[in-house]
């Protein structure tokens, strides 16, 4: 069935230093969305990309989708403490229903 | 707007025990969504309703749980009986429409989750 893996599961790094986590899915995709979730918190939705080879920046952050669009990044640049937390991606399925599917995640952890 | 609003934020219950859980979505969405979410199993997409129609319920573990949308600012979600494994953070989110358009951007607003503990 439909899988999304991310990696790495774990990320741990110094303030001020950058942070890429990956989303690859085993089919082509519509579009992808990404999710961030604070310790204790819930899911709050960072962004969303269309376009094969799509890049867009807010502020630190920068995401970008692949040209087959079978993955997407996320990349932080010097990072703070705030950053702290797991990021999702997430990809819509059309099958015989629609369906989200959330990746696993990455969990990021700043040395501050 | 207050947000997607969720009760109780936690429920501690015994095994064998109906537990319900409450959502109330951000005022004019059409689209509701239950997750469940654990260590071991990450987000998962229980079942999702659209203008108050349940759409895919594929997501539902078993017969013990079940979920009902009576009108376009309320749902629950019922275990029964609840069970120890079912121990979990349950998110209730909302968004306008239902995603996969690509002109559009369907943001789901999560509510701040029920945690669940089945003893």
């Amino acid at each position: 069935g439909q899988q999304v893996m991310q990696i790495p599961q774990y990320q741990h790094v110094q303030e001020g230093e950058d942070f890429t986590t990956y989303c690859n899915s085993s089919t082509t995709l519509s579009n992808i969305q990404w999710y961030k979730q604070r310790p204790g918190g819930h899911p709050v939705f960072l962004i969303q990309l269309v376009k094969s080879g799509e890049v867009k920046k807010q502020k630190r952050l920068t995401f970008q989708f692949g040209e087959a669009k079978k993955n997407s990044s996320l990349h932080i640049t010097a990072t703070q403490t705030t950053d702290v937390g797991t990021y999702f991606c997430a990809e819509y399925v059309k099958t015989s229903y629609d369906k989200v599917i959330f990746g696993p995640g990455t969990s990021l952890s700043v040395i501050p | 707007d207050a947000g997607v609003i969720q009760s109780p934020r936690h429920e501690v219950t015994e095994m064998g025990q109906e537990v319900t859980l409450r959502c109330k979505p951000i005022s004019g969405h059409n689209s509701l969504f239950w997750y469940r979410q654990t260590m071991m199993r990450g987000l998962e997409l229980l079942i999702y309703f659209n203008n108050n129609v349940p759409i895919d319920d594929s997501g539902m573990p078993e017969d013990r749980f079940s979920a009902k949308m009576p009108n376009a600012s309320f749902s629950t979600l019922k275990i029964q009986p609840s069970e120890p494994r079912d121990s979990a953070v349950y998110f209730c989110a909302s968004s306008f429409g239902l995603w996969g358009r690509d002109d559009s951007t369907d943001t789901q607003y999560f509510g701040p989750g029920t945690r669940l503990t089945v003893l």
